[in-house]
């Protein structure tokens, strides 16, 4: 199984341009999440769904967009680049709203903004 | 807010010792914890998941407890690998107003394990 994809892997911007990180999961989990993490850091919640359709903010979504229009996908959508953004973004996806449930993670994306 | 830390930052072992990674948690109103390991340029690997009411979960040379009242779980490694060499991280999952049933992270303990 391929679990949760994330593309691309790297990716330089610059200020002021705009990008869409894709993840898709092939897990037929209801929950969907995006983290970034920055160097030495924790992850922080950016924006998570909890179904096609339905998305919400997290602690850190401020410069991002999100959309939630199948099951499998739930890209993270950055409008205007700032150096503040530069950061390895993460995907996860679990079953139910992470209660007895292991989320599960991609690979990253690792993105820098010059 | 919840705050996760985790000690030591770094850790270097010789090959074949046990060790202990420490992780502190503010809130003791959690779901679950769990324990991931990262590798370098790699996404997370979930490797152990306590649930509220459990005291510990075991995985091969790996053991994780969890003490809610004192806001405290450790991971065990038992008889440790070079293989073993990575970031570990420690995760709480509670309900929040602003985010769900979300993940809140420490910063992490960077284990190497020399030959």
């Amino acid at each position: 199984n391929a679990g949760v994809t994330q593309t691309p892997k790297f990716r330089i911007l610059k200020i002021g341009q705009s990008m869409t990180l894709q993840c898709t999961q092939d897990m037929n989990h209801n929950y969907m999440y995006w983290y970034r993490q920055d160097p030495g850091m924790g992850l922080k919640l950016i924006y998570y769904s909890v179904g096609a359709g339905i998305t919400d903010k997290g602690e850190v979504p401020n410069g991002y967009n999100v959309s939630r229009s199948t099951t499998e996908d739930f890209p993270l959508r950055l409008e205007l680049a700032a150096p503040s953004q530069t950061s390895v973004y993460f995907c996860a996806s679990s079953y139910s709203p992470g209660v007895y449930q292991p989320q599960h993670f991609g690979d990253g994306t690792r993105l820098s903004i010059l | 807010k919840q705050e996760v830390t985790q000690i030591p930052a770094a850790l270097s072992v010789p090959e074949g010792e046990n060790l202990v990674l420490n992780c502190s948690f503010t809130d003791s109103a959690i779901y679950n914890l769990q324990w991931f390991r990262q590798d370098p340029g790699k996404g997370l690997t979930s490797l152990l998941l306590i649930q509220s009411s459990q005291r510990e979960q075991t995985s091969g040379r790996l053991n994780a407890s969890l003490d809610k009242s004192s806001g405290r779980s450790t991971l065990y490694i038992a008889a440790s690998q070079p293989g073993d060499s990575a970031t570990y991280l420690c995760a709480v999952d509670i309900e929040n107003s602003n985010s769900g049933y979300a993940l809140n992270f420490g910063k992490g303990t960077s284990l190497l394990v020399t030959p």
